[in-house]
């Protein structure tokens, strides 16, 4: 079985700064899949970023980052020039390579964007 | 295009009773996954429905059972209710299922035990 661990269960940053979510997991499995799902007030989740377990590289959107450690079992967000829209509960989630839509999900991290 | 869509939004219902929830995917998605979200216990996978069959089940009882239509749409059924079993339900929909389809979650039910 997996397991995704969020350490801190809330953040703050001020408007424009860049601020880091920390997630790491347990797994067996070589192959897999992680993303970052963002959760605002209004409660509809939406995919951040994703990546493939087996690309090096690190995933981009926009904004957002990944500093995937594969060895190190890590998988923290970056957020750069943070916005009041970003205010959310972020999660972070493993999926088997080849299970379906079956995630696991971390405890998630509440994020508050100051302005 | 229209969303997934989930129904009802909210509900009370008394210890013993059994509930119906309703989630329609998005139009052309053939994969339906349903989550609970508890403060106490996060967001955990319940099932995924895939063209009619159910292809994962994640570590709930049996009183916890859902079905897919044809046309694609999911019901979760749960019966003999708890008091523990008051969450807010997220049904989630893709195309095919796997990574590189993007899951589009609902608003979610939010469903109190009394």
């Amino acid at each position: 079985a997996q397991t995704v661990t969020q350490s801190q269960p809330e953040m703050s940053v001020q408007e424009a700064e860049t601020v880091t979510l920390s997630c790491t997991y347990d797994t067996s499995e070589n192959n897999y899949y992680l993303f970052w799902y963002k959760q605002p007030p209004s409660r509809q989740m939406i995919l951040v970023i994703r990546q493939e377990a087996y690309k090096q590289q690190n995933a981009t959107e926009n904004r957002f980052s990944v500093n995937f450690q594969k060895a190190a079992k890590s998988f923290s967000l970056k957020i750069s020039d943070s916005q009041l829209g970003d205010t959310a509960m972020y999660f972070c989630a493993f999926m088997k390579y080849y299970a379906g839509n079956m995630l696991t999900f971390g405890g998630g991290t509440r994020l508050m964007v100051k302005p | 295009k229209a969303g997934v869509t989930q129904t009802p939004r909210y509900l009370i219902k008394t210890r013993g009773q059994q509930v119906t929830l309703s989630c329609s995917p998005i139009s052309g998605h053939r994969s339906v996954s349903w989550y609970q979200q508890t403060p106490g216990q996060g967001l955990q996978f319940l099932f995924e429905y895939f063209s009619e069959t159910q292809r994962n089940k994640g570590n709930f009882p049996g009183r916890f059972s859902g079905r897919q239509f044809s046309n694609s749409r999911s019901e979760m059924n749960v019966s003999t209710l708890e008091l523990g079993d008051s969450a807010l339900y997220l049904c989630a929909s893709s195309l095919e299922g796997g990574f590189t389809d993007t899951q589009y979650f609902g608003p979610g039910t939010r469903l109190t035990v009394l």
